[in-house]
């Protein structure tokens, strides 16, 4: 059985510090790893995703993560965040057509 | 390429009755995933088909729920006999391993409340 999990239910940050969310998963094989973001009354959007290569994959609005396969990790990084950027983050892992997501995380960015 | 929609975005109905959803992917997109999610949690993988086979269903997945693919493009989803327990948000995605890497597109969700 394949398992994501987001250890913070919350990430508070003040606007234009380095923002990380967590996640870590369990998975036999290699997986693909993905971060999705999700606003109020909408769906989930694309973020970035590892399938292969470089430990460190960038993505839409700057965003970026990096995939640690000794500690099963695959954090979300952003070296400036905006206030823009307040909303729920998934982490998600996909490997043999099923897809299997964490809890969230909702980030907050203050000004 | 319009993106993946849903309809209905929203559904109210009262407890036992049937309600069915359905899913329009984009268009190049062979592979198609029924995901339920409620307040609080992510999405939970229901079903997914590769063309018009359903390859995987999940255990969430009672003998109430059936979904369908009949040509390979638009999917429904339909639950029989709701309980109050199946009002959730239910969102469709779509993805090709060639076009995508199987990066899934999600639609906007229909958000089903039963009564």
């Amino acid at each position: 059985a394949q398992s994501v999990a987001q250890p913070e239910d919350q990430v508070n940050v003040a606007e234009g510090n380095p923002l990380t969310v967590k996640c870590t998963y369990s998975v036999s094989g290699n997986p693909y790893l993905f971060w999705y973001v999700q606003y109020p009354n909408r769906g989930l959007q694309f973020l970035l995703k590892y399938i292969t290569g470089d430990n460190l994959v960038k993505g839409s609005y700057g965003f970026e993560a990096e995939f640690n396969k000794s500690q099963t990790s695959f954090h979300l990084k952003k070296p400036s965040a905006l206030v823009s950027d307040s909303a729920l983050y998934f982490c998600a892992v996909l490997r043999a057509g099923k897809s299997t997501f964490g809890d969230g995380t909702t980030l907050t960015v203050k000004p | 390429d319009t993106g993946v929609s849903q309809d209905p975005r929203h559904k109210i109905t009262k407890r036992g009755q049937n309600v069915t959803f359905r899913c329009d992917p984009i268009s190049e997109h062979n592979r198609l995933y029924w995901y339920r999610q409620t307040l609080g949690q992510g999405p939970e993988f229901l079903t997914y088909f590769q063309n018009e086979a359903q390859l995987e269903k999940s255990r969430l997945l009672s003998d109430r729920f059936s979904a369908e693919r009949p040509k390979g493009s638009f999917s429904t989803l339909e639950i029989q006999r709701t309980e109050q327990g199946d009002s959730a948000m239910y969102l469709c995605a779509s993805s090709s391993p060639r076009i995508t890497t199987d990066t899934q597109y999600f639609g906007p969700g229909t958000r089903l409340t039963v009564l």
